[in-house]
């Protein structure tokens, strides 16, 4: 099946620092990787949409300066957490869409304390 | 208004009992509709998808009524392993849009 996987699983940082998350397709090639955050008890956010060799779209609300995505090639995007404060601690998921399914897969997430 | 909602329980229920959780969605153009179980700090994996003819994937049966944009998830003789928060989740052209879940605990 389908894998998609993710860079750290786990990250703690001191405020103000600057926080890499890689997310991969294993064994597909995605044009479309999404990113998306869960604070507790609460439902996954859609943050953007990260389309390979193109800008990433960004859901209202989200800043683009701050939330770096970069989808440099068909199996890789990248996320950065620039300037991390203690209110981005939060539980960071991509996803893969396979072209030719009508869904999305996840990676395993990434679990980020900002202090 | 969300865009898709879910009684978020929490649900406790007997192990073999039956449940049944529902969802509604707002918008009318919706074109596809799953549901997923996210397990405590892990990333939400695919349950099933939901077709408007119904579909059974053995204990699972999943229904949508899209005159109502009303989905269902029905889970026949529980299993302890059911524990999990299941989501409601509505897809547009591209997009994914998650209800917040219905967290659900199987009691021995």
């Amino acid at each position: 099946g389908a894998v998609v996987s993710q860079h750290p699983s786990w990250v703690i940082c001191k405020s103000g620092t600057s926080v890499k998350i890689e997310c991969r397709s294993l064994d597909f090639q995605a044009t479309t990787m999404f990113w998306y955050r869960q604070f507790p008890k609460q439902s996954l956010m859609l943050m953007a949409t990260s389309n390979e060799g193109s800008k990433a779209t960004y859901e209202q609300g989200v800043e683009k300066d701050k939330f770096l995505i970069n989808h440099a090639s068909l199996t890789l995007s990248t996320l950065t957490v620039t300037s991390a404060h203690p209110e981005d601690s939060s539980f960071y998921i991509c996803s893969a869409r396979i072209p030719s399914r009508n869904t999305q897969y996840f990676g395993p997430g990434t679990r980020l304390t900002v202090l | 208004r969300k865009e898709v909602e879910q009684d978020p329980g929490p649900f406790n229920v007997p192990e073999g009992a039956t449940v049944a959780f529902n969802c509604t969605y707002s918008n009318s153009a919706s074109q596809s509709f799953f549901w997923y179980r996210q397990d405590c700090r892990k990333e939400p994996k695919l349950l099933m998808s939901v077709y408007s003819s119904g579909n059974e994937d053995g204990r699972f049966t999943a229904q949508l009524n899209r005159a109502s944009q009303y989905i269902s998830l029905l889970i026949r003789d529980s299993k302890l392993s059911d524990s999990a928060t299941y989501l409601c989740v509505v897809g547009g052209a591209q997009k994914l849009v998650f209800g917040q879940g219905t967290r659900l605990t199987i009691n021995p």
